[in-house]
């Protein structure tokens, strides 16, 4: 089975902090996607990536950016972290051809 | 662009009852369909999906989903209920072709099972 990691559980970080979020999958798939989840609102694509050193931005990219220098990972940062920015952080795998995604358990981050 | 709704927030039922969970998209493309599982401090688990074919789809745990392009809908059900289907499930919609594969998802359904 694919296996997405995400490397933390919990975070807390304080308010202006530079935050990395990282996601490991062990597949060779070409395609991530970092999403963020609130109540009521499902789950909104912050940013993918679809190559190594390729993104594209999803419909909330505002106060985030994304890396990928290797196929393996992808990297979700946080510039100046804010207290709206408190949430759960998803991380996928695309598995291709109509497959569907394979989610990492998730980061749930408190900025205080 | 894509949309997906989820007509219910919250579903309450009690265990061996039938359940279904309602689901509408919009779309000017023809499209893949999903329904994920999220239990609670999980992530989410893949129940079912529609690329083609028939338009009834059967899923794991007991799920099934059926395709409805008319009404553009893709309700989930499951005839018996259990304490452990408790969880929050999502629809969520791909268009084919090239667009990598991006999901969007619909706002979830909080389903409840009670004894």
């Amino acid at each position: 089975d694919v296996k997405v990691t995400q490397s933390s559980r919990y975070l807390v970080k304080r308010t202006g902090e530079k935050v990395f979020l990282e996601c490991v999958q062990d597949m060779d798939h070409e395609n991530m996607f970092w999403y963020r989840q609130d109540p009521g609102l499902g789950l909104r694509l912050i940013y993918f990536s679809y190559d190594v050193k390729m993104k594209e931005k999803g419909d909330i990219p505002e106060g985030y950016s994304v890396s990928r220098e290797k196929k393996e990972r992808f990297s979700l940062i946080l510039e100046s972290a804010s207290t709206n920015q408190t949430s759960m952080y998803l991380c996928a795998s695309y598995t291709g051809a109509g497959g569907g995604y394979t989610f990492g358990s998730g980061t749930r981050l408190t900025v205080v | 662009a894509q949309s997906v709704t989820q007509l219910d927030s919250q579903v309450p039922v009690f265990e061996e009852a039938p359940v279904e969970l309602r689901c509408n998209y919009s779309s000017s493309v023809s499209v893949y369909l999903f329904w994920y599982v999220q239990y609670p401090n999980q992530g989410l688990q893949l129940l079912l999906k529609y690329l083609s074919g028939s338009t009834l789809v059967k899923g794991i745990n007991g799920f099934e989903a059926e395709f409805n392009k008319s009404q553009t809908s893709f309700h989930l059900r499951k005839p018996s209920v259990h304490i452990s289907d408790t969880a929050e499930y999502f629809c969520a919609v791909s268009a084919g072709g090239t667009s990598y594969g991006k999901l969007t998802f619909g706002q979830g359904t909080i389903l409840t099972v009670h004894p």
